[in-house]
């Protein structure tokens, strides 16, 4: 069973750093694309970034290019999300995600996590 | 910028079938696949389409997914209405590396 478990969400001032994780379980991590989607409050889906499966290539979203950086430890089947000078319009539910192809921009999210919650606030 | 553009919200009756609508603001639809997630409330996605039109295990094939060259448009057609389609439905496809999805269709089925 894909298990897909995200961690290091809380509530930060803005400006501030934060880091999040996924730990993944139940599929050979290192054959797949992984990605970062965030829902604001009431809002929509919104990508943040997606890597592939050896880190060779790495996709942002304008609100958050330099400001954000994802990466991966095939070796501890793992996920990051460095999030840096964080602002309000930050704050949202962080999904990690399972792709079904090994490079982002081909085919499509195949499992979610159950998501962590950023808040961006004095 | 590349956007997708989908209905605010769609109802229809249970047992009935139901179309969304997921268009492109430029270029070909066609020129990557579209995919479809279920969001029910209080709940993660869940994917229902992948590929522009195939369905993960376990999706009922009450779930279709198409493309229309013509209009530009992908859409998701869900036959046989059940009260548990009831979600907000989003389309996400791709604008060059990056990954872009529709603003989402609240489903009521009453």
């Amino acid at each position: 069973e894909v298990q897909l478990v995200e961690s290091g969400g809380g509530l930060v001032q803005p400006g501030r750093s934060l880091r999040l994780s996924c730990a993944a379980s139940g599929f050979t991590f290192d054959d797949y694309a992984m990605h970062w989607v965030r829902q604001a409050p009431g809002k929509g889906l919104e990508w943040v970034s997606g890597i592939s499966w050896n880190s060779g290539s790495i996709g942002y979203a304008d609100s958050v290019k330099g400001r954000f950086t994802i990466s991966r430890d095939n070796a501890k089947n793992s996920l990051y999300l460095q999030m840096n000078s964080l602002r309000a319009e930050d704050t949202a539910l962080y999904y990690c995600a399972k792709d079904y192809g090994d490079i982002v921009a081909t085919i499509g999210i195949h499992y979610w996590g159950q998501g962590t919650l950023v808040t961006v606030s004095s | 910028n590349f956007m997708l553009t989908q209905p605010h919200s769609v109802s229809e009756s249970p047992g009935k079938t139901v179309t969304i609508s997921c268009t492109g603001s430029s270029g070909s639809i066609a020129s990557n696949y579209v995919q479809w997630y279920q969001q029910r409330p209080g709940s993660a996605p869940t994917t229902v389409i992948y590929e522009d039109n195939q369905r993960p295990s376990g999706v009922p094939d009450r779930f279709s997914g198409s493309i229309d060259s013509s209009s530009n448009s992908a859409s998701l057609t869900i036959s046989g209405l059940k009260t548990e389609d009831e979600a907000d439905y989003y389309c996400q496809s791709y604008d060059s590396s990056n990954a872009v999805f529709g603003g989402g269709t609240q489903l009521t089925v009453l």
